[in-house]
């Protein structure tokens, strides 16, 4: 199986801040890389697909980036709501896997 | 708007069964491939199982095969998960999830809200 790494795991920043959380693959995935938002007690939130494509309905101030092994989701000025734990998740082959999640807490 | 129901079984004692049932609104329900997911307490995603569109073609992680059963009504709209030898490191909360597509390697554009599943004697 595709192993993937998220980091860091916990992230403390202020509403304002860019925050930039890593995601790396054990093996290349080309840009078969997805990321979800979930706040606690939440359904996951379906957040970029192919790496860098926006979901409908996603603010501009989301963005993903990469390719191969290693892959960026980049939220330039934190917002209130934006508080929440982040993680991708790899669609190159199966068993589909997650990485283990970073949360982006209030500094 | 998607709209995706979880509802089943609560508590299971290791080595039972429970079954999970997803049920599936505002979309072309036989149009896409539909997943299980789930999150074990303060813990992150897993994926477990996914079925074509069509239930043709099924998916599992290692960690249920032949435990695990995933199914589809496509008449009924609904997506079923029967879990069989149950395990204490089962428990978690149970999410129904829709693929981006018919089949194959996919990611989950819509997620229900979750169904915990405790497995306990």
């Amino acid at each position: 199986d595709i192993q993937m790494t998220q980091s860091p795991s916990t992230l403390s920043a202020s509403v304002g801040d860019r925050v930039t959380i890593t995601c790396r693959a054990s093996q290349n995935i080309y840009t078969w890389l997805a990321w979800y938002q979930q706040k606690p007690g939440k359904a996951p939130k379906f957040l970029i697909y192919k790496a860098s494509i926006l979901a409908g309905g996603v603010p501009s101030r989301f963005s993903g980036s990469g390719s191969g092994t290693e892959f960026t989701l980049t939220i330039t000025s934190l917002r209130p709501e934006d508080f929440a734990t982040y993680y991708c998740q790899q669609y190159d082959s199966y068993s589909l896997t997650f990485g283990g999640g970073t949360k982006v807490e209030i500094k | 708007e998607v709209q995706l129901l979880e509802s089943g079984g609560h508590l299971g004692q290791p080595g039972g069964s429970l079954r999970l049932s997803c049920a599936a609104s505002g979309f072309p329900f036989t149009n896409y491939l539909m997943s299980w997911v789930r999150q074990a307490p303060g813990r992150g995603l897993e994926w477990v199982a996914g079925i074509s569109a069509n239930g043709d073609r099924i998916y599992y992680a290692d960690f249920v095969k032949g435990r695990f059963t995933i199914s589809r009504d496509n008449s009924n709209n609904a997506l079923f998960l029967q879990m069989n030898s149950l395990r204490a490191e089962d428990t978690a909360v149970y999410f129904c999830a829709k693929g981006s597509g018919v089949y194959g390697v996919l990611y989950f554009d819509s997620w229900g809200q979750g169904h915990l599943v405790t497995v306990s004697s």
